[in-house]
């Protein structure tokens, strides 16, 4: 199993510009979720994702979307990248939904936006 | 809103020390997380605990319900367990992460 994949590990976007950081997991787990790191804060949520069809928001929503078509796959779509989405994302799944389920996360995506 | 919060935010400490990172979070966290993030590399989920003492080979995490505090040690460290290590709290609205202990080990 490959777990939880992200890519690209490293992007570079002008300011307004769009991209898609891709997530998969090969786990069938339920829950899908994105996060970004920034130096001196924790990991903050930017959207999730509870079963296919299935998105809502986290604590940091503006400028992303993102869909669930398949149970596998939840990509987050910048829209119109800006600088203060230079962070770290991760992506990450647990098999339910919950605080009792342990989460696999991905290498990290490390964006720029100049 | 749910909080938690770790202590220290760094700590180096030599080779073969018992290491304890401290982890207090607010009422409305029912699970504690122990997670290890190592330079440049991803996330890794060490511990979920809601009661009681778990150990994976020389790590061991407790909690406190009643004092609403966890631990994470680390016995005979080792420079390979220099990393960042985050608490994060589990409740209805999902998981709150603390900021992270920056732990280094010296040889």
């Amino acid at each position: 199993n490959a777990g939880v994949t992200q890519t690209p590990k490293f992007q570079v976007l002008k300011t307004g510009q769009s991209m898609t950081l891709q997530c998969a997991q090969d786990m069938n787990h339920e829950y899908m979720s994105w996060y970004r790191q920034d130096p001196g804060m924790g990991l903050r949520l930017i959207h999730y994702s509870v079963g296919a069809g299935i998105t809502d928001q986290g604590e940091v929503p503006n400028g992303y979307n993102v869909s669930r078509s398949t149970t596998e796959d939840f990509p987050l779509r910048l829209l119109s990248a800006a600088p203060s989405q230079t962070s770290v994302y991760f992506c990450a799944s647990s098999r339910v939904t919950g605080q009792y389920s342990p989460l696999h996360f991905g290498n990290g995506t490390r964006l720029t936006v100049t | 809103k749910n909080e938690v919060e770790q202590s220290p935010q760094n700590l180096t400490a030599q080779e073969g020390e018992f290491i304890t990172i401290n982890c207090s979070y607010s009422v409305g966290i029912s699970a504690l997380h122990w997670l290890q993030q190592h330079p440049g590399g991803g996330i890794v989920s060490l511990f979920m605990l809601s009661s009681g003492k778990k150990k994976h080979g020389r790590l061991i995490a407790t909690i406190n319900i009643q004092e609403k505090h966890s631990s994470l040690h680390i016995t005979a460290s080792h420079p390979r367990d220099s990393a960042v290590y985050i608490c994060a709290g589990g409740g209805a609205d999902g998981l709150t992460f603390g900021k992270g202990t920056h732990l280094i080990i010296q040889p």
